[in-house]
């Protein structure tokens, strides 16, 4: 079945410390999302991308940058960890035709 | 800026009752407006939707309602079963094919009581 995955799963870095999370999709969609995950606050965007070409900030972009290497890869990079950024991150996609975002299973991160 | 609220953000209800969760939105440009059930350790994943056209849309135990002069819309969930205990999420974006942002809300947890 056509999927959203990510990886890692579950990470712990400490303060300081460059991280990178990955998704990949199989959906053939041209968007692309990162969203963060807090208790309480719902899902915020983080980034979005609408094509390869296309990079958009989302509400909480400071701390974070993200690079689409091809249609099914968007990457989420941390430059300098701070425990804040500790939470549950999901990357999304969705096609042009259909408003449905389908997300992949999660990176849990923590740090220290 | 854009927001969706969401209330309330717990609700317990008895196995069988309805439960109703209710978003407003600030952008009346929004027109569309699906709901999101994440199951505690699961991804979110979508189980109904409603475009601005439309003022109710059914699908089975599931409903939603939107009033756009209000800007505000509601889930609703009758016969509640266990399986239906999970957070849920509304969310209003706009233009079309999906060409803008969502916002999300954020969340509800609902429980319900065997």
């Amino acid at each position: 079945d056509a999927d959203v995955t990510q990886t890692p799963r579950n990470r712990i870095t400490k303060t300081g410390k460059r991280i990178m999370l990955e998704c990949s999709q199989t959906k053939g969609h041209d968007r692309m999302y990162w969203y963060r995950q807090d208790p309480g606050l719902g899902l915020r965007l983080i980034y979005y991308s609408f094509d390869v070409k296309d990079i958009n900030k989302g509400e909480i972009s400071d701390g974070y940058s993200v690079s689409r290497q091809a249609q099914a890869k968007f990457s989420l990079s941390l430059e300098s960890a701070i425990p804040n950024q500790t939470a549950l991150y999901f990357c999304a996609t969705s096609d042009l035709d259909r408003n449905e975002q389908f997300f992949g299973p999660g990176t849990r991160l923590t740090v220290l | 800026g854009e927001n969706v609220e969401q209330h309330p953000s717990t609700l317990s209800v008895q196995e069988g009752d309805s439960a109703v969760i209710k978003c407003t939105y600030s952008d009346s440009a929004s027109n569309y407006f699906p709901w999101y059930k994440q199951e505690l350790g699961k991804r979110p994943q979508l189980i109904i939707d409603i475009r601005s056209n439309v003022g109710e849309k059914k699908d089975q135990r599931i409903a939603v309602t939107l009033n756009k002069t209000a800007k505000h819309f509601s889930l609703h969930i009758t016969e509640t079963q266990p399986e239906d205990s999970a957070v849920y999420f509304c969310a209003a974006t706009k233009g079309s094919s999906g060409t803008y942002k969502y916002i999300f809300g954020t969340g509800t947890r609902l429980k319900v009581l065997a």
